[in-house]
């Protein structure tokens, strides 16, 4: 069965304070990993597509990386704007559907 | 260019009554999704559409859950006799044709009292 988990499913950084978000997954043929940012109150914002192992992308304070296994949203020098939840998600072969972890929270303190 | 729209952006009914929730994808957009979002939990699939035809209904929780599509426009969600654990944020996505990427609507909040 096709599966995505996040960890922490809170978080509490200081402004400054560099940090990572885990997503593990499972899924029987990736076609892509999706990030997105979701503030409360509206609907998730896209942030990244990751395809293959090795792939990194970058906005802003925002990087992510991807293994076979599990990706990474490293958030470099946080600032009280970036809180929000953020959610991982994939994508199997042959299908629309997105599977979403149950994302994790985010607050940075000034 | 404008987003994805969806309304009502609220709206409580009483259980036992009919709903329906509308969405209005990024032109130019063939694919259009609806997730459902109950309250602390992770955005559930519901259902898929390629232009006005359904390749994947798989995630209607139940058929008192049904949804349509005017060509490659506009989007209902329709929730026949509603329960109160249908209450939650229900949320539409389009994409690109050859684009995986999903774009989200602001969401419809539905309260059944």
């Amino acid at each position: 069965e096709d599966q995505v988990t996040q960890s922490p499913e809170a978080l509490r950084l200081q402004e400054g304070e560099s940090s990572s978000l885990n997503c593990s997954y499972t899924v029987s043929g990736l076609r892509g990993l999706f990030w997105y940012r979701q503030d409360p109150g509206k609907g998730p914002e896209f942030l990244f597509t990751l395809y293959s192992a090795g792939e990194e992308k970058e906005k802003e304070r925002l990087k992510a990386t991807l293994t076979k296994k599990e990706s990474f949203l490293h958030i470099t020098a946080p600032k009280p704007e970036d809180s929000a939840t953020y959610l991982c998600a994939v994508q199997a072969d042959n299908t629309g559907k997105l599977i979403f972890g149950q994302g994790t929270t985010l607050q940075v303190k000034p | 260019g404008a987003g994805v729209s969806q309304s009502p952006s609220n709206k409580v009914t009483e259980k036992g009554k009919d709903v329906e929730l509308r969405c209005d994808p990024i032109s130019g957009h063939t694919a259009l999704y609806w997730y459902r979002q109950r309250l602390g939990q992770g955005l559930e699939f519901l259902i898929y559409f390629q232009g006005n035809s359904a390749p994947d209904k798989s995630g209607l929780p139940s058929d008192r859950f049904s949804a349509e599509r005017t060509g490659e426009s506009v989007s209902t969600l329709t929730i026949q006799r509603t329960q109160q654990e249908d209450s939650a944020v229900y949320l539409c996505a389009s994409s690109r044709p050859g684009v995986y990427e999903q774009y989200f609507g602001p969401g419809t909040r539905l309260t059944v009292t």
